[in-house]
This record gives structure tokens, C-alpha cells and sequence, in this order.
């Protein structure tokens, strides 16, 4: 089963809420990322967890806040967003084995 | 220069055509390829991990050129569902955290 999901599916939020997305797999993969994709661009990577330790953060603005809980979950809980926050954020996890990254499905944020 | 580069099409093809992307890359010691796939509006999906010594599933065909720096994927008998992006994906190491991204190739097939 290489499967993540993620929730919600779609996101509508004004520029002073505060919401959390959630991501979750169970392959014992032991590394999470939070990626943000913009239409007709790659996704961009905004952070990585390893081992539920933060290994990478791109310099990402703090209304984006990281956490992971336990291996099999990972949150993001936004602060604050801009309009141009608005995209596709995917998570995904990365089986060491292979070296290979499952996507899930993606939350579709908009910031109005 | 960056890190992975594609060329982002669009490929128009026929049904029934071969159709052969290329991507470079620019860190000569990167160890892990990979091609995805993404629908519009869709997640990236793991089409194929490219392997030295190249591997093939069903239509498709990857290759990895380590002298020139760069890995392809050909498909043939192009089908209508195979209109995608294709992202070429790099990693520097088998154990690493960090991950390359073409812009993607686009990809119509047309009846």
C-alpha cells in the first residue's frame, strides 16, 4: 500500500485564520516533506522531517509552522496567509529503502 | 544552472506514436533518478525509478546516461491516457532528504 492522505481536500481561509493541515501514511516510511506547488510549476519544497526530526527547512515564512507528532503523522499549521500562499500543498513520505517519494493527494488552499 | 532541466514542450502527439523526453542534470555524482507523472489538478505519482542500467514497464522505457548527464523515458503506442505533465526528478544521494524537480514535460495525445 503506498498510499498518504491528506485533509482537508480543499481549504478556503481569510488572511487572519488559523488552520492545520493534516498528512498521514502507515508504510514506515521515516521521512515526511511538505512541498507547495503554484499551477504549471514543479512542487517547491518547503520542509522535511526525518526520523520526526526537522532535517530541512527552506527558509520558509513562520505563518507556515511545521510539527510532526509521530512517525506516521505530519501537520502544517498556517498563520496569517498571504493571498499568494494560495496553491496545491502536498506532503509526501520518502521510503529509505528505495529512495523513492509517494505523494498524497494535496490540499488546495486559498487565502482570500 | 539549474539543478535539473527539462524541456517543457508541450509534445503533441498522435495515438500510437513514440514519444522520448530527455532531462539533464548537473550534479555529476547525483545516485537517484526518477520520472513522475502528474494529472492536472492531480499529485505527482511515481511512474519509474531510473536504474543504471535502464528498466522498462510495459510501454515505457527509462534510461540514465551518467557520461552525458541525463536520463530519458520513451513511451511508446502513445494512448489518450497517457496526457500528463512528466516530471524528471534528481536526487545527490540514496539516503538523502534532498530532491530535484524538472519544470515537467507536457504531454498531449491526441486521437
Amino acid at each position: 500500500d503506498t498510499e498518504v492522505t491528506q485533509t482537508p481536500k480543499h481549504l478556503v481561509m481569510g488572511m487572519t485564520n488559523k488552520k492545520s493541515l493534516k498528512c498521514e501514511q502507515h508504510m514506515g516510511h521515516r521521512a515526511m516533506y511538505w512541498y507547495k506547488q503554484k499551477a504549471k510549476k514543479p512542487p517547491e519544497l518547503m520542509f522535511v522531517y526525518s526520523y520526526e526530526k526537522l532535517s530541512i527547512n527552506e527558509s520558509v515564512p513562520s505563518r507556515f509552522s511545521p510539527e510532526c507528532p509521530n512517525s506516521s503523522l505530519l501537520n502544517l499549521h498556517l498563520h496569517a496567509l498571504q493571498p499568494e500562499d494560495s496553491a496545491l500543498y502536498l506532503c509526501a513520505s520518502q521510503d529509505y529503502s528505495y529512495n523513492e517519494q509517494f505523494f498524497g493527494p494535496g490540499t488546495r488552499l486559498t487565502v482570500l | 544552472r539549474k539543478e535539473v532541466e527539462q524541456d517543457p514542450g508541450p509534445f503533441n502527439v498522435p495515438e500510437g506514436a513514440t514519444v522520448a523526453f530527455n532531462c539533464t542534470y548537473s550534479n555529476s555524482a547525483s545516485q537517484s533518478f526518477f520520472w513522475y507523472r502528474q494529472d492536472c489538478r492531480k499529485e505527482p505519482k511515481l511512474l519509474m525509478s531510473v536504474y543504471s542500467s535502464g528498466n522498462e514497464d510495459g510501454r515505457f522505457t527509462a534510461q540514465l546516461n551518467r557520461a552525458s548527464q541525463y536520463i530519458s523515458l520513451l513511451i511508446r503506442d502513445s494512448k489518450l491516457s497517457d496526457s500528463a505533465t512528466y516530471l524528471c526528478v534528481v536526487s545527490p544521494s540514496n539516503t538523502g532528504n534532498q530532491f530535484y524537480f524538472g519544470t515537467g514535460t507536457s504531454l498531449t495525445v491526441i486521437p
